[in-house]
Parts: structure tokens; sequence; C-alpha cells
């Protein structure tokens, strides 16, 4: 069956410092895959998606992810983490039809 | 840019009530959805839908009722409001082409059942 794993519940990062948010996925084909990030109170708002080519893929707010077919891995990177960047982060899988499949979030707090 | 609007930003309503939670987006899109969100569960799919007065059930889809007349509107019901579904409400939209995979969230409604 098709899931997602998101294995860090919270992670503390200081500003300035380099992120990772990890995702894990299980799924036969070649997936489609998101993060989205939900910031207190609102709804989620898509920061990249992936659904074939370059393995590495750019979004906004300066966040990467990369595709790792190996790992079944799609890790959510950013080089210098804004206290603005505080938020809860959602990797998701479309299956065959229309649904996405969530993980369960990571929430990122950041330290002065 | 997509806008997805949601009918309420906060609601409470009394056990035993009937809700109605209204979704409208304005981008022409087929699908649409309504997740519950709950602290450490995550997104929860209720319903979704793939056309007008098309409906399907999602992994929670006991107490809800969905409808959808119009493309651009999806309603989400509680028959009869129970205080387990106190939650973050959101609907999402989508296309069916490549270019439109992505899911669009609107802002949410809090709901609590008292």
């Amino acid at each position: 069956a098709q899931s997602v794993t998101q294995p860090d519940i919270h992670i503390t990062v200081s500003e300035g410092a380099s992120l990772e948010l990890r995702c894990n996925y299980s799924y036969g084909a070649t997936p489609y895959l998101f993060w989205y990030v939900q910031s207190p109170g609102q709804g989620l708002q898509l920061l990249l998606k992936y659904f074939s080519g370059d393995t590495l893929v750019q979004g906004i707010k300066g966040f990467e992810a990369e595709f790792k077919r190996s790992q079944s891995s799609f890790n959510l990177r950013k080089p210098s983490v804004h206290w603005s960047d505080a938020a809860e982060y959602f990797c998701a899988l479309r299956e065959a039809g229309t649904a996405l499949i969530f993980g369960k979030g990571t929430t990122l707090s950041v330290s002065s | 840019d997509v806008k997805v609007t949601q009918s309420s930003r906060y609601l409470v309503k009394r056990t035993g009530e009937k809700v109605f939670l209204e979704c409208v987006q304005d981008m022409d899109h087929e699908n649409m959805f309504w997740y519950r969100q709950d602290p450490g569960l995550g997104l929860r799919l209720i319903y979704f839908s793939y056309d007008v007065k098309m409906k399907e059930k999602g992994d929670i889809p006991e107490g809800y009722s969905v409808s959808r007349e119009k493309k651009e509107r999806f309603s989400l019901i509680l028959e009869s409001a129970s205080t387990n579904q106190t939650s973050m409400y959101l609907c999402a939209s989508s296309g069916d082409s490549l270019s439109s995979y992505e899911q669009y969230f609107g802002p949410g409604t809090r709901l609590t059942v008292t």
C-alpha cells in the first residue's frame, strides 16, 4: 500500500543554520511528490513538486528537494533558515487517481 | 492565482446540529477534496469529487456527506454534529492535467462542537 512517512515529528534549528526534513514513501510506480508548508492557523501552501526528470527540484522561499529512487526518499532542504520558516511541513504522494497521501507532518521551530 | 475559499474560518456548533461547510474554487478544477486535520494525525481525506454530482469516499467518511451541484462548489455536511468532529477542516482542488496535479488549499475552517 502507498504510504508517506515523515520520521521527525518536531525539529528545532537555529536561525541561519541549514535544514533538512526527511520524507520516505512507499509506491510501486514513479511517484508524483509534493512538499507543502502550513503556517499556524492557515491552509497548506505548495513549496515544490516532483513529477519526473531532474531529481533536484527548486521551490519557493529558497527550498529545494531531492528525489532519490534508490532510497524512496524526497527530502526537503534549505541552506539557511529564517525565523519565518517556522511552520509545519507536509510531504505528500499522489497515488493513482487524484487523491494525495500525506505524511503526518514535521513541525519546524527556529531558535534565535 | 488559484483561489480556494471556505465559508467560515471559525465555527461553533452544538451537538446534534446539522452543519454545512462550503468551499468554492475559481480555477475550473475538476477535482475537489475535503480533509480533516488533527494534531498528530496529519490530514485525513473525508470525501472527494472528480466531477459535478460525483463523489468518492475517502478514509474517514463516517458521519459526513458531501454535495457538488456546481463545478466550483463543494459542500461538506455534518448531518448531526458530534464532539468528536471538532477539528480543522480543509478544502482543496486540483486539475486533471499534469501541470495542475497539485492540490490548492483553502484557509481552513476550525469547527468546535460543544
